[in-house]
């Protein structure tokens, strides 16, 4: 099956660091990958559309400046969360869809998340 | 705006027993509907998705109905089992915005022996 790999699993770092967040699809082509935000018993909040090629889409109230996105080829996306403060810290997941294989009805397959604490 | 809902927030139940859980959308022009769990501390794990057309996806003990047009599903887990304890979300993508997902606050499920 379908499987996306997310890198780190965990980062504790000082505030004003800058992190960077790794998504993979390890067995498909993916041209759109989608990251989410999660807090502590809350449900999962769409941050941007990461589209292979192109400049990312972002959700209506979230900072482009502080939520870099990078999606060079078609098997990796990138999150940096620059000059992070404590109120950065959060559970970020990212997900991505073989669309090749089937379009909007395959199912999205989710990374293991990334928790950040920000010190 | 589509809004998800997820009823009961936290369910306990003991090994053996079939439970069902429900999941409520506000806007009906869905093009489908995503079950997911997830283990706490990690990532989503895709159950059954269910097309706008379809009205029952089925995986082993998971059943998922739709019922588009009164904005429900429901998720039927049988013969529970410890293993099964997680917290489950609902999602669903909306025609004209097909990629994005639109998550449910989850229902978190305890099996107990």
């Amino acid at each position: 099956g379908a499987v996306v790999s997310q890198h780190p699993s965990r980062v504790i770092c000082k505030s004003g660091t800058s992190v960077k967040i790794e998504c993979r699809s390890l067995d498909f082509q993916a041209t759109t990958m989608f990251w989410y935000r999660q807090f502590p018993k809350k449900s999962l909040m769409l941050m941007a559309t990461s589209n292979e090629g192109s400049k990312a889409t972002y959700e209506q109230g979230v900072e482009k400046d502080k939520f870099l996105i990078n999606h060079a080829s078609l098997t990796l996306s990138t999150l940096t969360v620059t000059s992070a403060h404590p109120e950065d810290s959060s559970f970020y997941i990212c997900s991505a869809r073989d669309f090749v294989s089937g379009g909007f009805n395959q199912p999205q397959h989710f990374g293991d998340g990334t928790r950040l604490s920000i010190l | 705006k589509q809004e998800v809902t997820q009823i009961p927030a936290a369910l306990s139940v003991p090994e053996g027993e079939n439970l069902v859980l429900n999941c409520s959308f506000t806007d009906s022009a869905i093009y489908n509907l995503q079950w997911f769990r997830q283990d706490p501390g990690k990532g989503l794990t895709s159950l059954l998705l269910i097309q706008s057309s379809q009205r029952e996806q089925t995986s082993g003990r998971l059943n998922a109905s739709l019922d588009k047009s009164s904005g429900r599903s429901t998720l039927y887990i049988a013969a529970s089992q410890p293993g099964d304890s997680a917290t489950y979300l609902c999602a669903v993508s909306n025609t004209g915005t097909a990629s994005k997902l639109t998550f449910g606050t989850g229902t978190r499920l305890q099996v107990t022996l």
